[in-house]
């Protein structure tokens, strides 16, 4: 049974740094094919791509917030970590980690976290 | 980066009804399309993958078809559980469907 959960804290300020972490079981990251990637949602709004770390330490960040993003993984202690500086409220969203397969260039989310409401807020 | 656009924003139907949910690519991108399905205050969950595959456990009611640039999700007989949301994804994800009771 694949599980995904995301944890990290529920309020931070403007300007601060988030830090995410996605602690999974029932798959391998360093398995030929599987990446683990963020998603988020805003309150009433869209599904929005974030990054993406496959098997092999292959990064991928959304092109309009690449540069807020780090993403790292630790394959023994199956965990994904997210970074994302200078929080703004409008970053305000349900955050989501999710168990990827790839192919030919492409991905798709097989299994989805429950999610993490963040809240930025002075 | 390759936009994806769906259509309607919102659908309202009843039970029994055939439904059908468009999701345009700004560009080809073959059959590397998925949908998901999400309801009120939870995660997503994945419907169809590569276009047409229905992944495991996905009620047969549930089909996908297209290529390059134009897909349809297609609901063959409306059921309760299925009022909810439903969003493309090639790596963008669409705007999202509302499939509402009329």
């Amino acid at each position: 049974q694949i599980t995904l959960k995301e944890s990290g804290p529920t309020l931070v300020k403007p300007t601060q740094t988030l830090t995410l972490t996605c602690t999974f079981s029932g798959f391998s990251l360093s398995t030929s094919g599987v990446g683990v990637g963020w998603i988020r949602q805003p309150p009433g709004k869209a599904l929005d791509w974030l990054a993406l770390i496959y098997w092999n330490d292959d990064k991928r960040y959304s092109p309009s917030l690449k540069s807020r993003l780090t993403i790292t993984k630790d394959t023994s202690k199956n965990q994904v970590v997210l970074t994302m500086t200078n929080m703004d409220p409008v970053d305000t969203a349900t955050y989501y980690c999710g168990h990827l397969l790839y192919s030919s260039g492409w991905y798709f989310v097989l299994h989805w976290g429950q999610g993490t409401l963040v809240t930025v807020s002075s | 980066d390759i936009q994806m656009t769906q259509s309607p924003s919102t659908l309202s139907a009843s039970v029994g009804d055939r439904v059908t949910i468009t999701c345009r690519a700004s560009q080809s991108i073959s059959s590397w399309l998925a949908w998901y399905q999400q309801k009120p205050g939870k995660a997503p969950k994945l419907l169809i993958y590569k276009a047409s595959s229905l992944e495991s456990g996905v009620p047969s009611r549930f089909s996908g078809s297209g290529s390059g640039t134009e897909f349809t999700l297609t609901i063959s007989s409306l059921q309760p559980d299925d009022f909810a949301t439903y969003y493309c994804q090639h790596q963008t994800f669409g705007q999202g469907t509302k499939v509402e009771i009329k």
